[in-house]
């Protein structure tokens, strides 16, 4: 079925670090991917997105990778900060309303 | 620029108890939606709208009701609160008529005892 899944739930980098948050779609049409981020006690925050007729996609110390071969894509945050510490969604854009969202993964960031 | 405002942020309701979120956004977007987010879950569509005047069901739309009263607010109400329905509730809108690019508003958290 479709899914949109994490590899991990939590992930915990020093500061400083850079961090890589994983995400595996299934359906093979999507073609559009969508990076969020969530901090405590807020709504999501869109970061960055992608469509699959790209590979790499940077913007302001983050960057994500589409993989279409084995349907990952990752967000790579660079010189993570104090501030990144957040829940990280992927989202998969299958067409119309329909936005399919993966659990989260939760990123510490230690000082 | 408040974007997109939810109220209340908190509410804890009684089993049967009937109540209304709402939702205003200050973007001039087109659509409106409705998320539930559960511990370990992604979010999921309860409710949208397309357009002033017009709503759909999405995913889990048991259990709701929506209103988009302009194109500035859209309101969802649980008729007979259910323990089920006890998440953090969010709204959202975008832009066009396609939800690629959502922004949310802050969420309400619900519990239904």
């Amino acid at each position: 079925g479709e899914s949109v899944g994490l590899h991990l739930p939590t992930l915990s980098v020093q500061e400083g670090d850079n961090s890589i948050i994983n995400c595996a779609y299934s359906n093979s049409a999507s073609d559009y991917f969508i990076w969020y981020k969530q901090e405590s006690g807020k709504g999501p925050q869109f970061i960055i997105d992608i469509r699959s007729n790209m590979d790499k996609r940077q913007g302001q110390r983050v960057t994500v990778l589409l993989n279409k071969t084995v349907k990952h894509l990752s967000l790579q945050i660079a010189a993570t900060q104090p501030g990144d510490s957040a829940v990280y969604f992927c989202a998969e854009y299958h067409g119309g309303f329909k936005t399919i969202f993966g659990a989260g993964t939760r990123l510490f960031v230690k000082a | 620029n408040a974007g997109v405002t939810q109220t209340p942020k908190f509410q804890v309701l009684k089993t049967g108890q009937s109540m209304t979120l709402q939702c205003a956004q200050d973007m001039n977007h087109n659509s409106m939606y409705w998320y539930r987010q559960d511990p370990g879950m992604g979010l999921r569509l309860i409710y949208y709208s397309a357009s002033e005047g017009t709503t759909d069901k999405g995913e889990v739309p048991n259990g709701y009701n929506v209103s988009r009263l302009n194109k500035r607010e859209f309101s969802l109400r649980l008729e007979s609160a259910a323990p089920s329905q006890t998440s953090v509730y969010f709204c959202a809108s975008s832009e066009g008529t396609v939800n690629e690019k959502l922004f949310f508003g802050s969420g309400t958290q619900l519990s239904v005892l």
